[in-house]
Protein backbone atom coordinates (compact mmCIF):
# COMPACT_ATOMS: atom_id res chain seq x y z
CA UNK A 1 0.00 0.00 0.00
CA UNK A 2 1.99 3.18 -1.57
CA UNK A 3 -0.85 5.62 -0.24
CA UNK A 4 0.29 8.95 -2.62
CA UNK A 5 3.22 8.86 -4.51
CA UNK A 6 4.42 11.46 -7.09
CA UNK A 7 6.70 12.08 -9.90
CA UNK A 8 9.25 13.23 -10.44
CA UNK A 9 10.74 14.01 -6.73
CA UNK A 10 13.02 17.18 -8.63
CA UNK A 11 13.06 18.94 -11.68
CA UNK A 12 14.81 21.99 -13.12
CA UNK A 13 12.95 24.21 -15.50
CA UNK A 14 13.92 26.84 -17.90
CA UNK A 15 11.47 29.57 -17.88
CA UNK A 16 8.73 28.74 -20.77
CA UNK A 17 9.41 25.31 -20.50
CA UNK A 18 6.21 22.88 -20.01
CA UNK A 19 5.67 19.83 -17.14
CA UNK A 20 3.72 17.63 -16.03
CA UNK A 21 3.70 16.73 -12.26
CA UNK A 22 1.87 12.89 -12.44
CA UNK A 23 0.44 12.04 -8.67
CA UNK A 24 -1.55 8.60 -8.00
CA UNK A 25 -3.21 6.95 -5.07
CA UNK A 26 -4.29 3.60 -4.05
CA UNK A 27 -6.58 4.43 -1.22
CA UNK A 28 -9.82 4.28 -3.48
CA UNK A 29 -10.30 8.17 -2.35
CA UNK A 30 -12.74 9.95 -4.04
CA UNK A 31 -11.27 13.00 -3.93
CA UNK A 32 -7.44 14.51 -5.08
CA UNK A 33 -5.82 18.20 -4.03
CA UNK A 34 -2.40 20.03 -5.62
CA UNK A 35 -0.80 22.71 -2.99
CA UNK A 36 2.26 24.16 -3.39
CA UNK A 37 4.06 25.50 -0.42
CA UNK A 38 6.50 28.02 -0.38
CA UNK A 39 8.52 29.36 2.95
CA UNK A 40 6.40 31.24 5.21
CA UNK A 41 3.61 30.87 3.65
CA UNK A 42 2.00 27.41 4.11
CA UNK A 43 -0.15 25.12 1.71
CA UNK A 44 -1.86 26.47 -0.85
CA UNK A 45 -4.85 25.33 -3.20
CA UNK A 46 -4.10 25.16 -6.67
CA UNK A 47 -6.70 22.82 -7.98
CA UNK A 48 -8.60 20.06 -6.46
CA UNK A 49 -10.90 17.14 -7.29
CA UNK A 50 -13.61 16.59 -5.74
CA UNK A 51 -14.24 13.45 -7.84
CA UNK A 52 -13.34 11.75 -10.76
CA UNK A 53 -14.47 13.66 -13.39
CA UNK A 54 -14.51 17.12 -11.76
CA UNK A 55 -11.60 19.68 -11.42
CA UNK A 56 -12.03 23.23 -9.42
CA UNK A 57 -9.52 25.81 -9.13
CA UNK A 58 -8.28 26.66 -5.65
CA UNK A 59 -6.80 29.64 -3.93
CA UNK A 60 -3.95 30.45 -6.92
CA UNK A 61 -5.07 28.15 -9.96
CA UNK A 62 -3.12 30.85 -12.65
CA UNK A 63 -0.24 28.99 -14.91
CA UNK A 64 -1.51 25.68 -14.05
CA UNK A 65 -3.86 23.15 -14.84
CA UNK A 66 -5.13 19.54 -14.07
CA UNK A 67 -6.57 16.54 -15.37
CA UNK A 68 -8.45 13.97 -13.31
CA UNK A 69 -6.86 11.09 -15.23
CA UNK A 70 -9.22 8.67 -13.57
CA UNK A 71 -10.24 7.80 -9.95
CA UNK A 72 -6.54 7.38 -8.72
CA UNK A 73 -4.67 9.97 -10.50
CA UNK A 74 -4.05 12.98 -10.63
CA UNK A 75 -2.10 15.28 -12.87
CA UNK A 76 -0.62 19.01 -12.56
CA UNK A 77 0.53 20.76 -15.82
CA UNK A 78 2.71 23.70 -16.02
CA UNK A 79 2.09 25.07 -19.60
CA UNK A 80 4.97 28.24 -19.71
CA UNK A 81 6.93 27.56 -16.31
CA UNK A 82 7.30 30.66 -14.85
CA UNK A 83 10.21 31.58 -12.20
CA UNK A 84 7.24 32.48 -9.66
CA UNK A 85 6.36 28.71 -9.81
CA UNK A 86 9.65 27.77 -8.03
CA UNK A 87 8.18 25.83 -5.08
CA UNK A 88 7.71 22.89 -3.51
CA UNK A 89 4.58 20.73 -4.83
CA UNK A 90 2.10 18.13 -2.61
CA UNK A 91 -0.66 16.34 -3.88
CA UNK A 92 -3.21 14.71 -1.88
CA UNK A 93 -6.14 12.65 -1.45
CA UNK A 94 -9.36 12.31 1.24
CA UNK A 95 -11.87 9.73 1.19
CA UNK A 96 -15.21 9.96 3.32
CA UNK A 97 -13.58 10.74 6.59
CA UNK A 98 -11.91 13.58 5.21
CA UNK A 99 -8.36 13.55 6.39
CA UNK A 100 -5.67 14.46 3.68
CA UNK A 101 -2.83 12.49 3.17
CA UNK A 102 -0.28 13.64 1.43
CA UNK A 103 2.82 12.18 -1.39
CA UNK A 104 6.28 13.17 -0.71
CA UNK A 105 6.35 16.00 -3.09
CA UNK A 106 7.97 17.92 -6.07
CA UNK A 107 10.69 19.80 -5.73
CA UNK A 108 10.74 22.49 -8.36
CA UNK A 109 13.13 24.84 -9.83
CA UNK A 110 12.20 27.41 -12.74
CA UNK A 111 15.42 29.32 -13.68
CA UNK B 1 -12.68 34.41 3.10
CA UNK B 2 -11.67 32.13 5.52
CA UNK B 3 -8.24 32.95 7.50
CA UNK B 4 -6.78 30.44 9.89
CA UNK B 5 -3.79 31.98 11.84
CA UNK B 6 -1.26 30.18 14.01
CA UNK B 7 1.21 31.48 17.21
CA UNK B 8 3.91 32.00 17.42
CA UNK B 9 5.25 31.12 14.24
CA UNK B 10 8.61 30.16 15.42
CA UNK B 11 9.58 28.73 18.89
CA UNK B 12 11.86 27.41 20.30
CA UNK B 13 11.61 25.33 23.39
CA UNK B 14 13.73 24.33 26.39
CA UNK B 15 13.68 20.06 26.77
CA UNK B 16 11.34 19.00 29.27
CA UNK B 17 8.92 22.14 29.70
CA UNK B 18 5.75 22.81 28.44
CA UNK B 19 4.40 24.89 25.10
CA UNK B 20 1.40 25.80 23.49
CA UNK B 21 0.69 26.74 19.81
CA UNK B 22 -2.32 28.59 19.09
CA UNK B 23 -4.65 28.16 16.05
CA UNK B 24 -7.17 30.93 15.29
CA UNK B 25 -9.70 30.56 12.42
CA UNK B 26 -12.45 32.83 11.06
CA UNK B 27 -15.26 31.09 9.64
CA UNK B 28 -17.67 28.08 11.56
CA UNK B 29 -15.89 25.12 11.33
CA UNK B 30 -16.70 21.50 12.96
CA UNK B 31 -13.53 20.11 11.95
CA UNK B 32 -9.83 20.82 12.17
CA UNK B 33 -6.86 19.27 11.73
CA UNK B 34 -3.34 19.23 12.83
CA UNK B 35 -0.03 18.13 10.65
CA UNK B 36 3.46 17.80 11.06
CA UNK B 37 6.17 18.51 8.88
CA UNK B 38 9.86 17.18 9.18
CA UNK B 39 12.29 19.11 7.22
CA UNK B 40 12.06 18.45 3.41
CA UNK B 41 9.24 15.48 3.90
CA UNK B 42 6.36 15.42 3.64
CA UNK B 43 3.31 16.27 5.90
CA UNK B 44 1.98 13.76 8.31
CA UNK B 45 -1.55 13.88 9.75
CA UNK B 46 -1.35 14.38 13.73
CA UNK B 47 -4.95 15.02 14.75
CA UNK B 48 -8.63 15.66 13.36
CA UNK B 49 -11.08 17.07 15.70
CA UNK B 50 -14.63 16.88 14.94
CA UNK B 51 -16.02 18.58 17.30
CA UNK B 52 -16.48 21.41 20.12
CA UNK B 53 -14.93 20.66 23.28
CA UNK B 54 -12.94 17.58 21.07
CA UNK B 55 -9.54 16.42 22.82
CA UNK B 56 -6.86 14.30 21.47
CA UNK B 57 -3.93 13.15 23.07
CA UNK B 58 -0.95 11.01 21.62
CA UNK B 59 2.61 10.74 23.23
CA UNK B 60 3.41 14.55 24.29
CA UNK B 61 1.45 15.84 22.22
CA UNK B 62 -2.51 17.22 22.89
CA UNK B 63 -4.80 18.61 21.09
CA UNK B 64 -8.43 20.59 21.98
CA UNK B 65 -10.75 22.89 19.66
CA UNK B 66 -13.50 25.37 21.02
CA UNK B 67 -15.45 25.91 18.16
CA UNK B 68 -17.16 29.16 19.98
CA UNK B 69 -14.04 30.84 20.62
CA UNK B 70 -12.96 29.24 16.74
CA UNK B 71 -9.86 28.14 18.56
CA UNK B 72 -7.52 25.10 18.60
CA UNK B 73 -4.46 24.51 20.64
CA UNK B 74 -1.55 22.07 20.66
CA UNK B 75 -0.12 21.56 23.95
CA UNK B 76 3.65 19.95 24.05
CA UNK B 77 4.28 18.18 27.37
CA UNK B 78 8.31 17.77 28.28
CA UNK B 79 9.41 18.25 24.86
CA UNK B 80 11.83 16.30 23.47
CA UNK B 81 14.71 16.94 20.79
CA UNK B 82 12.31 14.35 18.52
CA UNK B 83 9.32 16.82 18.28
CA UNK B 84 11.49 19.28 16.29
CA UNK B 85 9.40 19.84 13.17
CA UNK B 86 6.66 22.39 12.05
CA UNK B 87 3.59 22.27 12.76
CA UNK B 88 0.25 22.98 10.77
CA UNK B 89 -3.32 23.41 11.54
CA UNK B 90 -5.97 23.37 8.89
CA UNK B 91 -9.83 24.04 8.64
CA UNK B 92 -12.32 22.96 6.60
CA UNK B 93 -15.16 24.84 6.88
CA UNK B 94 -18.95 24.22 7.00
CA UNK B 95 -19.60 25.85 3.94
CA UNK B 96 -17.08 22.96 1.84
CA UNK B 97 -18.21 19.20 2.06
CA UNK B 98 -15.89 18.07 -0.07
CA UNK B 99 -12.68 18.17 2.78
CA UNK B 100 -10.81 21.50 0.94
CA UNK B 101 -8.56 22.76 3.87
CA UNK B 102 -7.00 26.34 4.65
CA UNK B 103 -4.09 26.22 6.12
CA UNK B 104 -2.24 27.84 8.50
CA UNK B 105 1.53 29.40 7.96
CA UNK B 106 2.58 26.69 10.09
CA UNK B 107 5.02 26.87 13.57
CA UNK B 108 8.55 25.82 13.20
CA UNK B 109 9.68 24.45 16.42
CA UNK B 110 13.21 23.62 17.33
CA UNK B 111 13.86 21.79 20.88
CA UNK B 112 17.29 21.83 22.29
CA UNK B 113 18.60 20.76 25.08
Amino acid sequence: NAGVTQTPKFQVLKTGQSMTLQCAQDMNHNSMYWYRQDPGMGLRLIYYSASEGTTDKGEVPNGYNVSRLNKREFSLRLESAAPSQTSVYFCASSGAEKTQYFGPGTRLLVL
Amino acid sequence: ELKVEQNPLFLSMQEGKNYTIYCNYSTTSDRLYWYRQDPGKSLESLFVLLSNGAVKQEGRLMASLDTKARLSTLHITAAVHDLSATYFCAVNPDTDSWGKLQFGAGTQVVVTP
